[in-house]
């Protein structure tokens, strides 16, 4: 099956300042890659996904990047504020819905 | 978006007892799904909620301990059977509307 790998687990970051989280995929049939923030004690909220003809989507302070051929794809958010703070996961899937998640990296914006 | 809301929001229940966690969305959709996120991991998807037929489960998860409901589409409950300690989870259940899949808020759920 399909193994999403996330790095880094945590970051710190100080506001303004540019974050970037990464993930890589196995399986090359893999075609939706959606990126969800989770605050504490809450459900993931889709903040942006991108689909496999795309190799770049930008939504105000938020990108992320694709790369099929190295199975690759990342979070970049600039301009980081305290609210960015929170847990990030990536994930993947080849039917655009049964979803496989990486295992979140925990970002933390300081003032 | 969707909205979607799930009871309860948290229990603390006994081992060896079951638990029903209903999942509501306010609009009709296709596809509905249930995750597990155990303590400070990531999600695994348990089943998908198949209106008017058995849910799909995923590797390592069974009918047995995780019986699923979708009585109509806007509605879905997952019980969790039998407990032990480590059932305990945050259990979310997920929609699709669009292209895009949507969570409810979770129920955080420990097993003593």
């Amino acid at each position: 099956g399909e193994n999403v790998e996330q790095h880094p687990s945590t970051l710190s970051v100080q506001e303004g300042d540019s974050a970037v989280i990464k993930c890589t995929y196995s399986d090359s049939a893999s075609n939706y890659f959606p990126w969800y923030k989770q605050e504490l004690g809450k459900g993931p909220q889709l903040i942006i996904d991108i689909r496999s003809n795309v190799g770049e989507k930008k939504d105000q302070r938020i990108a992320v990047t694709l790369n099929k051929t190295a199975k690759h794809f990342s979070l970049h958010i600039t301009e980081t504020q305290p609210e960015d703070s929170a847990v990030y996961f990536c994930a993947a899937s080849k039917t655009g819905y049964a979803l496989n998640f990486g295992k979140g990296t925990s970002l933390l914006v300081t003032p | 978006s969707a909205v979607i809301s799930q009871k309860p929001s948290r229990d603390i229940c006994q081992r060896g007892t079951s638990l029903t966690i209903q999942c509501q969305v306010d609009s009709q959709v296709t596809m509905m799904f249930w995750y597990r996120q155990q303590p400070g991991q990531s999600l695994t998807l348990i089943a998908t909620a198949n209106q008017g037929s058995e849910a799909t489960y995923e590797s390592g998860f069974v009918i047995d301990k995780f019986p699923i409901s979708r009585p109509n589409l806007t509605f879905s409950t997952l019980t969790v059977s039998n407990m032990s300690p480590e059932d305990s989870s945050i259990y979310l259940c997920s929609v699709t509307r669009g292209h895009e899949q949507y969570f409810g808020p979770g129920t955080r759920l420990t097993v003593t």
